[in-house]
């Protein structure tokens, strides 16, 4: 049973144009998110958060929309540079879980120059 | 930023033999590393949870006895697969947290892609 989904495998952008992957859970006791962007034989890297007490967190061209009541979060890249392409994981805990995160499946996007 | 060191970044070995993959904090002190294991075009699978100076929590499905982890200081924890089979094969990812700061921020280290002949 995957507690996090990313239904999207793929993603291709335009250089410049808005980047949005899209990430849903099922677990309700979610209440903190992360997004990770991973090259090929590297391991991840946190990109930006958000808290459940939150429905948006900006950092630069990131932003993390969180929709509580539709249990979807989404991560928007704008604008989308051709350094961006990666795979994108989500990622969720629950606090006091000594913060053990569930991974969605992944997103590769891939930014067209 | 923090970083962790996973080493080897590759090996290849044969069936049968051990390999052991170490994952270090280098800036900062580590109570709880876990250890992935990522399939190609999969998730990132939590396989256990290794605590320092205490007994590592295994997943559900995940062989004690078959991936022994040792997390002997606060900056560096060890994954050794014992007797290593073909379908061992795989990308094993380690993160930890900085003990002294509670977000959900995980720091991973680049990943020790493992080949079993």
């Amino acid at each position: 049973d995957q507690q996090v989904k990313q239904n999207s495998p793929s993603l291709s952008v335009q250089e410049g144009r808005i980047s949005i992957l899209n990430c849903d859970y099922t677990n309700s006791m979610f209440d903190y998110f992360l997004w990770y962007k991973k090259y090929p034989a590297e391991g991840p890297t946190f990109l930006i958060s958000i808290s459940s007490i939150k429905d948006k967190n900006e950092d630069g061209r990131f932003t993390v929309f969180l929709n509580k009541s539709a249990k979807h979060l989404s991560l928007h890249i704008v604008p989308s540079q051709p350094g961006d392409s990666a795979v994108y994981f989500c990622a969720a805990s629950v606090s006091g879980s000594a913060r053990q995160l569930t991974f969605g499946s992944g997103t590769q996007l891939t930014v067209l120059p | 930023g923090a970083v962790v060191s996973q080493h080897p970044s590759r090996v290849i070995c044969k069936s049968g033999t051990s390999v052991k993959i170490e994952c270090r904090s280098l800036d900062f002190q580590a109570t709880t590393m876990f250890w992935y294991r990522q399939f190609p075009k999969q998730s990132l699978m939590l396989m256990a949870t290794s605590n320092e100076g205490s007994k590592a929590t295994y997943e559900q499905g995940v062989e004690k006895d078959k991936f022994l982890i040792n997390h002997a200081s606060l900056t560096l924890s060890t994954l050794t697969v014992t007797s290593a089979h073909p379908e061992d094969s795989s990308f094993y990812i380690c993160s930890a947290r900085d003990r002294l700061f509670n977000t959900g921020e995980l720091f991973f280290g680049e990943g020790s892609r493992l080949t079993v002949l």
